[in-house]
């Protein structure tokens, strides 16, 4: 079964601060890779995602995803952080065999004015 | 186009008691996953369900909990004999083959039990 682990809780940052946020997955096929936000009390929105072809995906808001397949990894970054970046962000997997998506434990990011 | 649509935003329950929550996908959607969210615990996937047929379940928990999805209708997950510890946000979400297997989520119900 697959499963996912987010290795910051929490992370805090200065405006402007450069942000990468750890995501590892265990699951030994083919998966597709998500990354949700979910702004305070909101409901969880996609912010990127990856199921095949380049690596490093692009979504909203200037946030980007490298797939590292050897790593089992699936990191997010954004060169920049805005204030309006303070939320919870969900890393997740699914198996390409799988309808089922797993979502990791999410990491509370807190961007200091 | 609505989104996923969830109800009661918000539904309190005392113990023993029993809660419903409302689930409708997006238009054309055709599968509802049903998610639990509890403080520092992320997101637990409870139940993944198309019409009419429950697909994997292996989230739920053994007993007082239920889910369907009827063939008309919104998706229900019921809870029997609430008990304080199944105080949690509730979420819903959809997909269907179009947009393959990226889920949109409902804006959540949170059930408190007091």
């Amino acid at each position: 079964a697959q499963s996912v682990s987010q290795h910051n809780h929490h992370v805090i940052l200065s405006e402007a601060a450069s942000l990468e946020l750890g995501c590892n997955y265990s699951y030994g096929g083919t998966v597709n890779l998500f990354w949700y936000v979910q702004y305070p009390g909101q409901h969880l929105q996609l912010l990127l995602k990856y199921f095949s072809g380049d690596p490093l995906v692009k979504g909203i808001k200037g946030f980007e995803a490298e797939f590292i397949k050897s790593k089992f990894s699936f990191n997010l970054r954004k060169p920049s952080v805005q204030w309006s970046d303070t939320a919870e962000y969900f890393c997740a997997v699914n198996a390409q065999t799988d309808d089922k998506i797993i979502f990791g434990k999410g990491t509370r990011l807190h961007i200091l004015p | 186009n609505a989104g996923v649509m969830q109800n009661p935003r918000h539904l309190v329950r005392r113990r023993g008691q029993e809660a419903r929550l409302r689930c409708s996908p997006m238009k054309g959607h055709s599968h509802v996953y049903w998610y639990r969210q509890l403080p520092e615990e992320g997101l637990k996937f409870m139940v993944y369900l198309q019409k009419e047929n429950i697909i994997d379940e292996s989230g739920m928990p053994k007993e007082r909990f239920s889910a369907e999805f009827p063939k008309e209708g919104p998706s229900i997950l019921r809870i029997q004999q609430v008990v304080r510890g199944d105080s949690a946000a509730y979420f819903c979400a959809s997909s269907d083959v179009r947009s393959g297997n990226t889920i949109y989520f409902g804006e959540g119900s949170w059930l408190t039990v007091v």
